[in-house]
């Protein structure tokens, strides 16, 4: 049972190029997030979704987007990557509103 | 809105003395609160939860956490630390209701000394 499974592991790109996190869950839950991580700072939430067919901004969504594919995939595009991107980005998800976050191993994530 | 607090980004105990870390949380609504632990180059795992049921809540490790209403507040205690409780731990508060997001705190960081 894989859990949550975020690919690539770690990325460096440079200013104004784009990429694609991808992220897939086994465990047939509802929800999913995507969250970004910067020392100090906890841990923002970018955007989720809440139940397949539907996404929702977080507190930090801008120069992201999201794509939920289908109930196991959940994808986070950056655009055009800017430096105050570099960042660590974690993939999550959950059954329900009062049941625990699942989280993936994480995407570190280097604009230069 | 609901908003989470951790006391001290770095909380440094030696092996076997008690581990206190610190929340206090704000929302306009009964919460669901967590505690995680990160450790290095890892995702977050969860210690425990606590969903309106008793109000002194048991994880794994060792770990638990009490839920006191009258001071908002979710504190982690361990009686006994140990050096592989080294890690990142992170307060997080829900709210019931259908809504969707966890809020967390900005973590704490828990050294170990032998």
């Amino acid at each position: 049972n894989a859990g949550v499974t975020q690919t690539p592991k770690f990325q460096v790109l440079k200013t104004g190029q784009s990429m694609t996190l991808q992220c897939a869950q086994d465990m047939n839950h509802n929800s999913m997030y995507w969250y970004r991580q910067d020392p100090g700072m906890g841990l923002r939430l970018i955007y989720y979704s809440a139940s397949e067919g539907t996404t929702d901004k977080g507190e930090v969504p801008n120069g992201y987007n999201v794509s939920r594919l289908n109930k196991r995939e959940f994808s986070l595009r950056l655009e055009s990557a800017a430096p105050s991107q570099t960042s660590v980005y974690f993939c999550a998800s959950r059954w329900g509103t009062d049941s625990p976050l699942h989280f993936g191993n994480g995407t570190r994530l280097t604009v230069t | 809105a609901q908003s989470v607090t951790q006391l001290g980004s770095h909380v440094s105990v030696s092996e076997g003395a008690l581990v206190l870390l610190r929340c206090n949380y704000s929302s306009s609504v009964p919460p669901y609160l967590f505690w995680y632990v990160q450790y290095p180059n890892q995702g977050l795992q969860l210690l425990l939860k606590y969903t309106s049921a008793a109000t002194l809540v048991k994880g794994i490790n060792g770990f638990e956490a009490e839920f006191k209403k009258s001071e908002t507040s979710f504190h982690l205690t361990k009686p006994s630390a140990h050096m592989s409780d080294a890690a990142e731990y992170f307060c997080a508060v829900g709210r019931t209701g259908g809504a969707q997001k966890l809020v967390f705190g900005q973590g704490t960081r828990l050294t170990i000394n032998p």
